[in-house]
This record gives C-alpha cells, sequence and structure tokens, in this order.
C-alpha cells in the first residue's frame, strides 16, 4: 500500500516558469489537500477538494490552481513561478471530515 | 475561528526524562484535534487524536495527550524521552468547515540530549 505519493521530491524553477506538482493516493480517500510549509509557520493550506471535480480555495490560494478528475490524484498547478513560492509542499488525504490526515513525504520547491 | 498556539518553539530534554509539548486551542464549539510529528525530510505522521471521547488519548510511541476544556489546552506528554523522539511536532485543530480545513500550530521542534 503506497499510502500518498508525492513526484518530484526536489524542483528548482526560475521566476516565471510553470510546473505542475504530482499528488497520488491509493487508499480511495475522497478529501485531498494541499498545504506549504514555511519555518516557523507550520502548515497553511492551499487548496482542498472534497472529491472529485469539486475543489476549493484554503488560507493562502494565490498563485495556485488545482483540479481534481479522478479521485486518486489532485495535482498541484503553478502558473508563472516566484521566489515566493520557495516552500516544502505537502499533498494529504484522508477518509472523511474528521478523519486523520495522511501525509506524503513533500516536494522541495526552489524559485529563483 | 479555530486558532492552535504551541507555547515553544523549541524544547529540550535529556533521554530518559519527561517531555511536555504544550498546545492551546482557540474554538467555538467542541473541537477535533491532533498532535502530528515531523521527522526530518519527511511527511507529517499522525501521532494521537481526540474527538470527544475519553479526555485522556493514548498514542503511538508512548505518547499521550489530555485535553482540558477549562483550560482550552490539549498538552502532548511523554514519561521517558528516547532519543528516536528528536523531531517537529505540530498540533492541529479542525475547523468548523470540517472537510480537512486544518489549523496547524507552529511547530515545536524537540531535541533529546543523550
Amino acid at each position: 500500500n503506497a499510502g500518498v505519493t508525492q513526484t518530484p521530491k526536489f524542483q528548482v524553477l526560475k521566476t516565471g516558469q510553470s510546473m505542475t506538482l504530482q499528488c497520488a493516493q491509493d487508499m480511495n480517500h475522497e478529501y485531498m489537500s494541499w498545504y506549504r510549509q514555511d519555518p516557523g509557520m507550520g502548515l497553511r493550506l492551499i487548496h482542498y477538494s472534497v472529491g472529485a471535480g469539486i475543489t476549493d480555495q484554503g488560507e493562502v490560494p494565490n498563485g495556485y490552481n488545482v483540479s481534481r478528475s479522478t479521485t486518486e490524484d489532485f495535482p498541484l498547478r503553478l502558473l508563472s513561478a516566484a521566489p515566493s513560492q520557495t516552500s516544502v509542499y505537502f499533498c494529504a488525504s484522508s477518509y472523511g471530515t474528521n478523519s486523520p490526515l495522511h501525509f506524503g513525504n513533500g516536494t522541495r520547491l526552489t524559485v529563483t | 475561528a479555530q486558532s492552535v498556539t504551541q507555547l515553544d518553539s523549541h524544547v529540550s530534554v535529556s533521554e530518559g526524562t519527561p517531555v511536555l509539548l504544550r498546545c492551546n486551542y482557540s474554538s467555538s464549539y467542541s473541537p477535533s484535534l491532533f498532535w502530528y510529528v515531523q521527522h526530518p525530510n519527511k511527511g507529517l505522521q499522525l501521532l494521537l487524536k481526540y474527538t470527544s471521547a475519553a479526555t485522556l488519548v493514548k498514542g503511538i510511541n508512548g505518547f499521550e495527550a489530555e485535553f482540558k476544556k477549562s483550560e482550552t489546552s490539549f498538552h502532548l506528554t511523554k514519561p521517558s524521552a528516547h532519543m528516536s523522539d528528536a523531531a517537529e511536532y505540530f498540533c492541529v485543530v479542525i475547523t468548523i468547515q470540517g472537510a480537512q480545513k486544518l489549523v496547524f500550530g507552529q511547530g515545536t521542534r524537540l531535541t533529546i540530549n543523550p
């Protein structure tokens, strides 16, 4: 059972470039979400999804797009990368509203 | 709005001594609370959760936490620290919107001295 899989593990982008962070889960979880982790700030919610075809914004959505075409996948897109988006990104999934999150191992993104 | 405050950004203890990581929460209703642990360069792993059942919650690796509504606290404890406990710990509350809109504390880095 792979759980939550994130790719890539590391990425360096130049300002203005675009990329997609991939996230897949094999637990048939309805809920999926993206967080960014910055020093001293804990984790902040970027976008989340309560099921295929349904997404909503979290605390810090600007500069990021998501889509949820299948239950398994929840990619995060950066359309025009900025240095402020340098961070560690975590994807997570859960079974239900009050169920614990299962996290991926993270993607470390650097924007120069 | 819900919020979480971890009172210490860094805690250092000796191996074999007790661990106390403090967390206060703010919520207008009875919250669901979690503690997560993050080892270096890893994702977050659930330690324990409180969802309005028993107020003393036991988790993995010998950790436990007590929900105290009167003090709005959810402190994490362990009787005897082990070197492998060195990590970052996050206290987390589920918001009233549910749907996994969690609010994370800023984190407490636990260092274990030999």
